[in-house]
C-alpha cells in the first residue's frame, strides 16, 4: 500500500518551454501533497505544500508564478514549471500524507528529471 | 527553524558488518523517518517512529526514537550489497499539525563492499 506515482519520470524540454509533472495517489487519498527539488548529491529541498481544493504554501524564495502548483482531487497533485530555463533543470520529487494517517508520514513518488536545454 | 545533523555522512563496510546512523535535533520532535533512496529514485519509506522510546524493527533493520525527542538512530544488521543507497532521516515537530512538514537530514552514504 501507500503507493505514489509520478508522471513523466523524464522530460527533456526547450529553454521557455512550460512543463507540467503529475504526481497521484494509487491506493490511497491525500488531502495534503509535496513538492521537493533535489540536487545533486544533497537533500531533498521542500518547494511547496499542496492542500486539496485551496492555494499550495510555498517556502520562502519559490517563486510561486513560476512553479504553478494545482491539487484538484485526493489522489492527484500538478506541478507545472513555466518558461523553463537551464537552472530549473533538477529532480522534481512529490510526496503524499494519506489523508487521517497518525503521524506526519510521507511517501514518496519516483521523481521526475526534468533536463531544460 | 528545526535542524537536522545526521552522521555519518558515509559509510564504506564490508558485506556482512552491522551499521549504525544516528541523527539529532535542535528541537523536539514527535514523528522519526527513516528513508532509503536509490539514485534516480524517490525515496522509499523505511520505518516511522511516533512515541519516544518506540523501538521498531523492519527485517535487519531497526530503528529507535530517543528518550529526549531529539534524536533517533537507524541500525542495519548483517549488511548486503543491496543495502547500497543513501539513508535520510526525517522529522517533525508536529503531531498531525497543521502543515506537516518534514525537516530532511543531509543523509548517509552506504557503501557495501561484497
Amino acid at each position: 500500500g501507500a503507493v505514489v506515482s509520478q508522471h513523466p519520470s523524464r522530460v527533456i524540454c526547450k529553454s521557455g518551454t512550460s512543463v507540467k509533472i503529475e504526481c497521484r495517489s494509487l491506493d490511497f487519498q491525500a488531502t495534503t501533497m509535496f513538492w521537493y527539488r533535489q540536487f545533486p548529491k544533497q537533500s531533498l529541498m521542500l518547494m511547496a505544500t499542496s492542500n486539496e481544493g485551496s492555494k499550495a504554501t510555498y517556502e520562502q524564495g519559490v517563486e510561486k508564478d513560476k512553479f504553478l502548483i494545482n491539487h484538484a482531487s485526493l489522489t492527484l497533485s500538478t506541478l507545472t514549471v513555466t518558461s523553463a530555463h537551464p537552472e530549473d533543470s533538477s529532480f522534481y520529487i512529490c510526496s503524499a500524507r494519506p489523508a487521517g494517517a497518525w503521524g506526519d508520514t510521507q511517501y514518496f513518488g519516483p521523481g521526475t528529471r526534468l533536463t531544460v536545454l | 527553524g528545526q535542524q537536522l545533523n545526521q552522521s555519518p555522512q558515509s559509510m564504506f563496510i564490508q558485506e556482512g558488518e552491522d551499521v549504525s546512523m544516528n541523527c539529532t535535533s535542535s528541537s523536539i520532535f514527535n514523528t522519526w523517518l527513516w528513508y532509503k533512496q536509490d539514485p534516480g529514485e524517490g525515496p522509499v519509506l523505511l520505518i516511522a517512529l511516533y512515541k519516544a522510546g518506540e523501538l521498531t524493527s523492519n527485517g535487519r533493520l531497526t530503528a529507535q526514537f530517543g528518550i529526549t525527542r531529539k534524536d533517533s538512530f537507524l541500525n542495519i544488521s548483517a549488511s548486503i550489497p543491496s543495502d547500497v543507497g543513501i539513508y535520510f532521516c526525517a522529522g517533525s515537530p508536529n503531531s498531525g499539525g497543521s502543515n506537516y512538514k518534514l525537516t530532511f537530514g543531509k543523509g548517509t552514504l552506504l557503501t557495501v563492499n561484497p
